[in-house]
């Protein structure tokens, strides 16, 4: 059984740019959320779909925005990229009404 | 705001010893998980505690949680090199924030063989 996938592994960018990346959740599970961990800190909560809406948001600006498709995968879009948008971000998936959340071995972000 | 605190930041310890660290946290909460990250790669989940519960073993690992100091702790004891890695704990809100996972900053320990 897979467990949840992200990609690219790493990424460059620089600034003004745009930039999605992808995340498909383990098998049967139909919740996605998104992080960002900037170096040394915790992740921070950016979003989190279910059933192809946003449930739930951080305190993240516009410029960050998701989809999920209808097989529960989802993207992360984020626009006029900053210096401070390079991070690791973090998939995680989960069954609705489950505690747990599976993570995925995240996206390396650079924004130069 | 992070709504978990980690203590100590960094912890040293030889292979046979004990390891333990503590988060505190500032609101009502769901239930407190701890996750491990190696590297700086994605974070595998150690144990879920809810918040009507006081602690909780699995393996080698004990969490304690006390509500009423808003603060958890996990030990893990006999640790080997493999447990080197950061440990972060995670809240749970109640209701409708559920599923929103608020990280501390972590504790990063080293197992030296």
């Amino acid at each position: 059984d897979a467990g949840v996938t992200q990609s690219p592994t790493h990424l460059i960018k620089t600034r003004g740019q745009q930039v999605t990346l992808r995340c498909s959740p383990k098998s049967g599970h139909d919740t996605v959320s998104w992080y960002q961990q900037a170096l040394g800190q915790g992740p921070q909560f950016i979003f989190q779909y279910y059933e192809e809406e946003e449930r739930q948001r951080g305190n993240f600006p516009d410029r960050f925005s998701g989809h999920q498709f209808p097989n529960y995968s989802s993207e992360l879009n984020v626009n006029a990229l900053l210096l401070g948008d390079s991070a690791l971000y973090l998939c995680a998936s989960t069954p609705l009404g489950e505690e747990t959340q599976y993570f995925g071995p995240g996206t390396r972000l650079l924004v130069l | 705001s992070q709504q978990g605190e980690e203590d100590p930041q960094a912890l040293s310890i030889q292979e046979g010893e004990n390891a333990t660290m503590n988060c505190s946290y500032k609101t009502s909460i769901n239930n407190l998980q701890w996750y491990r990250q190696n590297s700086g790669r994605g974070l595998v989940h150690l144990i879920l505690i809810r918040s009507n519960e006081r602690e909780k073993h699995s393996g080698r690992l004990r969490v304690t949680l006390d509500t009423s100091k808003k603060s958890s702790s996990l030990l893990i004891t006999a640790s080997r090199a493999a447990d080197t890695a950061s440990y972060f704990c995670a809240t749970d809100l109640p209701t409708d924030s559920w599923g929103k996972l608020q990280f501390g900053a972590g504790t990063q320990v080293v197992v030296t063989p």
